[in-house]
């Protein structure tokens, strides 16, 4: 079993910038697939983005594409999602999640980010 | 985007008593590889959500067997044979068939 971490979600201001971490516990998480999905009360369960094992072939929603960056580094066990010009409607709670055979089989507690003056 | 709808929105039901959640897509979700991935997933209150059946009808590790998914191409159901106080929470499917990922609304699950 894996289990997944997130942490660096706040209180940010419209246009402002975040990062995001997700640290993953044993030696699966170099080999999986990873994504980012957000959740809002509004519009529920919402994919982000996807990266593969050895961090290539990068994928993004629409909505953030230009805006955010998935990446990772597996030396260190870690998943990132860099946001940058976040706007109100990014608020959201965040979770990490592993790839497996196209499900998400593990995801993280959440990291809320909140974009508001 | 492949846009799943999922009917009801909310379901009360009896403990001891079945349940069922449909999830339609507006596009066939069998992949080029053959499969079908589709997904459905629990999420209980303050908790993340967590995989329940994968690829129609395969049970995850420690998913009770009173969870069983069914369907093809474009119609799928998840059945509960007997629902447990454990069971309450948001229900979703979920493809995987494509980029973008795309969920359900959500079924809300609760006891009469």
């Amino acid at each position: 079993e894996v289990q997944l971490v997130e942490s660096g979600g706040g209180l940010v201001q419209p246009g402002g910038s975040l990062t995001l971490s997700c640290a993953g516990s044993g030696s699966a998480f170099s080999l999986s697939w990873m994504h980012w999905v957000r959740q809002t009360p509004g519009e529920g369960l919402v994919w982000v983005s996807r990266i593969h094992a050895d961090g290539s072939n990068a994928k993004y929603a629409d909505s953030v594409k230009g805006r955010f960056t998935i990446s990772r580094d597996n030396a260190k066990n870690t998943l990132y999602l860099h946001m940058n010009s976040l706007r109100a409607e990014d608020t959201a709670v965040y979770y990490c999640a592993t790839d497996w055979y196209y499900t998400l089989n593990y995801w993280g507690q959440g990291t809320l980010v909140t974009v508001s003056s | 985007d492949i846009v799943m709808t999922q009917t009801p929105l909310s379901s009360p039901v009896t403990l001891g008593q079945p349940a069922s959640i449909s999830c339609k897509s507006d596009q066939s979700l069998v992949h080029s590889d053959g499969f079908t991935y589709l997904s459905w997933l629990q999420q209980r209150p303050g908790q993340p959500p967590r995989l329940l059946l994968y690829k129609i009808s395969s049970r995850f590790s420690g998913v009770p067997d009173r969870f069983s998914g069914s369907g093809a191409g474009t119609d799928f159901t998840l059945k509960i044979s007997r629902v447990e106080a454990e069971d309450v929470g948001v229900y979703y499917c979920m493809q995987a068939t494509q980029l973008p990922i795309t969920f359900g609304q959500g079924t809300r699950l609760e006891i009469k």
